[in-house]
């Protein structure tokens, strides 16, 4: 049972506009959500992260929008530039006031490309 | 520098040939964790421990050993490797905050 689901395989943007990755979940426990980003022959790195009793989070380029009666969360990456290319991927998690950082749980990840 | 570090980053054994790969971290985190990465499916956690003696099972525990007998220290160990276990493992780290991975370590099992 694939608790969070990123649904797009792949994205391809130009240079300069906006990058919409999307997330969903069915686990209503979950109450901390992140994102990171993967190069090949890397490890994921994080991005950016939000609580469940926010519904936007900022951080320069990047922001994510947290809708918890859609069970769904999205990242927008303005502007896109082509260093932006890799996997991403959204995670959850339990209890974001302790013990939960331990066990994340990931969705498939989507693949964006920036075309210069 | 803070740093997760995996050993070896590349591995091909074969069927029931035990092994281990180390992770190690040098943030003094309570939480470490070992995930594996396959297409289509993401990256799934195998175990995770929450400090030195407590570990717990993941989504994908069946297969795999692990111990934490000192914070900075999670190994993973397969005992009897099969095929099916060959994928793309990380470990991870993470205080109060995010996740740190290290570089992962492709296994192949033939």
């Amino acid at each position: 049972d694939q608790q969070v689901k990123q649904n797009s395989p792949s994205l391809s943007v130009q240079e300069g506009r906006i990058s919409i990755l999307n997330c969903d979940y069915t686990n209503s426990m979950f109450d901390y959500f992140l994102w990171y980003k993967k190069y090949p022959a890397e490890g994921p790195t994080f991005l950016i992260s939000i609580s469940s009793i926010k519904d936007k989070n900022e951080d320069g380029r990047f922001t994510v929008f947290l809708n918890k009666s859609a069970k769904h969360l999205s990242l927008h990456i303005v502007p896109s530039q082509p260093g932006d290319s890799a996997v991403y991927f959204c995670a959850a998690s339990r209890n974001a006031g302790g013990t939960s950082y331990g066990k994340l749980t990931f969705g498939q990840g989507t693949i964006l490309t920036v075309h210069p | 520098e803070a740093q997760v570090t995996q050993n070896p980053r590349y591995l091909i054994t074969v069927t029931g040939k035990k092994l281990t790969v180390t992770c190690s971290q040098n943030m003094n985190h309570e939480y470490m964790s070992w995930y594996r990465q396959d297409p289509g499916l993401g990256l799934r956690q195998i175990y995770y421990s929450m400090n030195v003696e407590v570990t717990d099972k993941g989504d994908v525990p069946e297969g795999y050993k692990v111990s934490r007998k000192e914070k900075r220290n999670f190994p993973l160990i397969l005992e009897s490797p099969s095929p099916n276990q060959t994928s793309l493992y990380f470990c991870a780290s993470s205080g109060r905050a995010e996740a740190f991975f290290g570089q992962g370590t492709r296994l192949t099992v033939v």
